[in-house]
Parts: structure tokens; sequence; C-alpha cells
């Protein structure tokens, strides 16, 4: 199995522009989650799906924000307008069903917002 | 306010000893705990979890405890390797499978 996927691996963008992060889940899993990393935060839990159906995404920082999951293999993470702020490592991680605990993580999206 | 706390500083250790990791929380009742390894510029990886109603889990070198009543884990790498380093987090289910990350205790071994 190819893991999680993300891409791209690397965004630089500008201030206001739109950017969209990409993730293909494990085959067969069916819970994926969005998280971000900074320095000063650490790694904080965006939102997460269960059968592609978002089930809680009060850790979405603001409405510039927003994840679709259209199908069991392939999410989104939309951010519209960029700020410098949102410059961070975005993972997504897929998890095999409510009774499996452990999550992979994809490599990351390091996206810097200049 | 509920919060999770890994050691502070960089824990910098000699090949062949023990490294032991910290991490307590408050305000939660997990019903169970996972320790993650990070390497710069990778994704975590999962090492080990146990169970609210489990004491020890042992994984080759790899030791965690559990204890509910001090609300803490401690992660133990025995004969320790360079290749342990890298930071090492820990994760509390908090509910149905959503976890809530530490900061990451980044860890050294030096030869």
């Amino acid at each position: 199995d190819a893991g999680v996927i993300q891409s791209p691996r690397h965004e630089v963008t500008e201030m206001g522009q739109e950017v969209t992060l990409r993730c293909k889940p494990i085959s067969g899993h069916n819970s994926l989650f969005w998280y971000r990393q900074t320095m000063m935060r650490g790694l904080e839990l965006l939102i997460y799906f269960n059968n592609n159906v978002p089930i809680d995404d009060s850790g979405m920082p603001e409405d510039r924000f927003s994840a679709k999951m259209p199908n069991a293999s392939f999410s989104t993470l939309k951010i519209q307008p960029s700020e410098p702020r949102d410059s961070a490592v975005y993972f997504c991680a897929s998890r095999g069903g409510m009774r499996q605990e452990t999550q992979y993580f994809g490599p990351g999206t390091r996206l810097l917002v200049l | 306010s509920q919060k999770i706390e890994q050691n502070s500083e960089a824990l910098n250790i000699q090949e062949g000893k023990t490294a032991t990791l910290t991490c307590n929380y408050t305000n939660y009742s997990p019903a169970y705990l996972q320790w993650y390894r990070q390497d710069p510029g990778r994704g975590p990886v999962f090492l080990l979890l146990i169970r609210e109603n489990e004491k020890e889990k042992r994984k080759e070198r790899l030791k965690v405890t559990f204890d509910t009543t001090l609300k803490q884990s401690l992660f133990h790498i025995t004969a320790s390797q360079p290749a342990d380093s890298a930071t090492y987090l820990c994760a509390l289910d908090i509910e149905g499978g959503k976890l809530i990350f530490g900061q990451g205790t980044e860890l050294s071994v030096k030869p």
C-alpha cells in the first residue's frame, strides 16, 4: 500500500490567494483527519470525517477554511483567502475504522503564505 | 482547562542508556493513549497504544506505562541508539477516536 498521499508537498503563495490541499487516504480506511502543525501550537486537529461525512470541524480556525470529502478516496482542504498566519505544515491522516485506533499520517504539505 | 504536557526541554542522552519521556494531562479521562514518532519533514508514525485498564505495554526496546490516577504516561526506550533520535508525541483519545496531541519531546541520542 502506498500509504496516505498528500499533494502538493510544498506550496508557496501570496496572501489573498486560494490554496487547495489534497489527500488520498489508505484504501479501505473510512476515517480521515486533517491536522495543522506549527512550532507555537503543535499538532492541532482541524476536522475529521467518518464514511465521508464531517463529524467534528470544531478545530477549523475560521470561515476561510473548508474541507470536503466527495468520496472515500479523496479529500480537500481549502483556504480562501489565505493569510500569512496560515503558514504551517498540514497533515492528512486516515484510520481503518471506529474500532481501529491507529492513525496513519501522510507526509504533509508545507504551506508558506507570503 | 484541558492540557497535555510533555517534557518541555529536549532530551539528550548517551547511546546505550534508557530514555524516559513524560506525558502529563489534566481534565481528560482517555480510553487510551498513543505514542508517535516524528522525524524532521515527515508525518508522525504510530509506535504504541496503551488502554486505560493497562498499566504497561512493551514492544521490543519500547515500554509505555499509563497511570490514570496520576494522569501520566511514561515512554521508555532502552538501549537507545542514535537512530532513535526524533521527536516523540503522546496523543490522548478524547472522544470516539478523536486524538489530541502533546507538543512533543525532541530526543537526541549521542554515539
